[in-house]
């Protein structure tokens, strides 16, 4: 089992629509996650990192379920802006803070 | 520069020579990544530095492969006799020692072995 699993899409969605992603992650000693945002040819750039207790950010909700081991990212009222790779990304802890990549989601907002 | 900065931004490499890929971290930063990242692929785990703790290099794909960093400053990745599956962007990250900021990339090495 891959230490951080996310489909990978792609998602096609309307402009104005909501979209969730998911990521599930196997080491129950994981402490930290954030959703990273990757365009195509670019670096990946933070999106928001992930509290227990769940976030948001303007159109951008985090949540995490450590008794299930997932969490996810909601997206209202996408924007044409919003088309790119979602990365789910886990530090382990404890003993290292190695940051896990999952492959991340393909999400492509049409007009 | 504000951000962390990788040099050089391209490199075009024969197959066998060696390649040195630089990465200097956002001042103050404790921990650096190095990942690799093929075309249309997801970014692959090389190795881990922080502070002056011995670093996870459980990434690294082969002995052709290895990487330095002293203290908290600048950290090279040094590939020899390159081969053409080295061709990938080698991303850069640094970060905060607790990680709860989140860790930020540099704009990457565009390496080609030819």
């Amino acid at each position: 089992r891959k230490e951080v699993e996310q489909d990978p899409g792609p998602f096609n969605v309307p402009e104005g629509a909501t979209v969730a992603f998911n990521c599930t992650y196997s080491n129950s000693a994981s402490q930290s996650f954030f959703w990273y945002r990757q365009d195509c040819r670019k670096e990946p750039k933070l999106l928001m990192s992930v509290y227990s207790s769940g976030n948001e950010d303007g159109r951008f909700t985090a949540q995490l379920n450590r008794a299930s081991q997932y969490i996810s990212l909601l997206i209202r009222d996408s924007k044409l802006s919003d088309s790119a790779t979602y990365l789910c990304v886990v530090i382990l802890g404890s003993a290292t803070n190695k940051l896990i990549f999952g492959t991340g989601t393909l999400l492509a907002v049409q007009p | 520069g504000a951000g962390v900065s990788q040099s050089p931004s391209n490199k075009v490499t024969e197959k066998g020579k060696d390649v040195e890929l630089r990465c200097d971290p956002i001042s103050g930063h404790t921990a650096l990544y190095w990942y690799r990242q093929r075309l249309g692929q997801g970014l692959e785990f090389l190795i881990y530095f922080q502070g002056n703790s011995a670093p996870d290099k459980s990434g690294l794909p082969s002995d052709r492969f290895s990487a330095e960093r002293t203290g908290e400053s600048v950290s090279t990745l040094t590939i020899q006799r390159t081969q053409q599956e080295d061709s990938a962007v080698y991303l850069c990250a640094s970060g905060g020692q607790a990680g709860n900021y989140g860790y930020t990339f540099g704009s990457g090495t565009r390496l080609t072995v030819v």
